[in-house]
C-alpha cells in the first residue's frame, strides 16, 4: 500500500530534551515537506526537500532541523523542544516539488511541558 | 496580507444544496492550486487539483480558477452530511514551496 507514515504519532516531553520524528515514504517521490498545525489555522511549512541532501526552509523553521540521507526518510528533528511547539506535525511527500498533489501521513500530536 | 486567503467560516449549507468555497492569492507565479478536505484530527487528503485557468469538475466537485484574478474556487453540488469538514485550499508557487489557507469549515446539515 502506497502511504507516507509517520512515528511516533503521539509524544508528550519536557522541555529540552531532543527528539525526532520520522517520516517515510514508499511511493518513490522525490519531494517531502513537514507541517505544523496549530488550532484554527491551516498547515504552516516548516522544511521540505526537493531530493536527496537537498533541503530548505519553509516559513516556521526556527527550532527544527531536517536531514534526507535517503530517498524515502525525512526525519525532523528538534533539537531543544519548546511548549510553543506544542502542535499537530504532518509529513507530506509527492512526485515532485513544483505541480503535484501531496500525499500526507496520518500527523504526530506533540506536546511539550 | 496572507499568501492565500479563504472566505471566513463557518459554512453551513442544506444538504443537497451547493457549497462554494472561495480562496485568493498574492503570489502572480503560483503554478497549482490545491483543495484538499480534512476531517477533525486526521490528515488532509486530496480533493481536487487545477492548473489551467477555466473549470475542472469530478463528480459532484469543480474546481475554478482565475489567474487573472488570483482566485480559485471549489464548488459541491449536491452536498451530504459527509462533506462536513474544513476544505484548505493549497497553492504551490517556486519550487518546493507550499502554502496553505487556514481553512472553511463546511456543515452539511441533513
Amino acid at each position: 500500500e502506497a502511504q507516507v507514515t509517520q512515528n511516533p504519532r503521539y509524544l508528550i516531553t519536557v522541555t529540552g530534551k531532543k527528539l525526532t520524528v520520522t517520516c517515510s515514504q514508499n511511493m518513490n517521490h522525490e519531494y517531502m515537506s513537514w507541517y505544523r498545525q496549530d488550532p484554527g489555522l491551516g498547515l504552516r511549512q516548516i522544511y521540505y526537500s526537493m531530493n536527496v541532501e537537498v533541503t530548505d526552509k519553509g516559513d516556521v523553521p526556527e527550532g527544527y532541523k531536517v536531514s534526507r540521507k535517503e530517498k524515502r526518510n525525512f526525519p525532523l528533528i528538534l533539537e531543544s523542544p519548546s511548549p510553543n511547539q506544542t502542535s499537530l506535525y504532518f509529513c507530506a511527500s509527492s512526485l515532485s516539488g513544483e505541480i503535484h498533489e501531496q500525499y500526507f501521513g496520518p500527523g504526530t500530536r506533540l506536546t511539550v511541558t | 496580507q496572507k499568501e492565500v486567503e479563504q472566505n471566513s467560516g463557518p459554512l453551513s449549507v442544506p444538504e443537497g444544496a451547493i457549497a462554494s468555497l472561495n480562496c485568493t492569492y498574492s503570489d502572480r507565479g503560483s503554478q497549482s492550486f490545491f483543495w484538499y478536505r480534512q476531517y477533525s484530527g486526521k490528515s488532509p487528503e486530496l480533493i481536487m487539483f487545477i492548473y489551467s485557468n477555466g473549470d475542472k469538475e469530478d463528480g459532484r466537485f469543480t474546481a475554478q480558477l482565475n489567474k487573472a484574478s488570483q482566485y480559485v474556487s471549489l464548488l459541491i453540488r449536491d452536498s451530504q452530511p459527509s462533506d462536513s469538514a474544513t476544505y484548505l485550499c493549497a497553492v504551490r508557487a517556486y519550487a518546493g514551496k507550499s502554502t496553505f489557507g487556514d481553512g472553511t469549515t463546511l456543515t452539511v446539515k441533513p
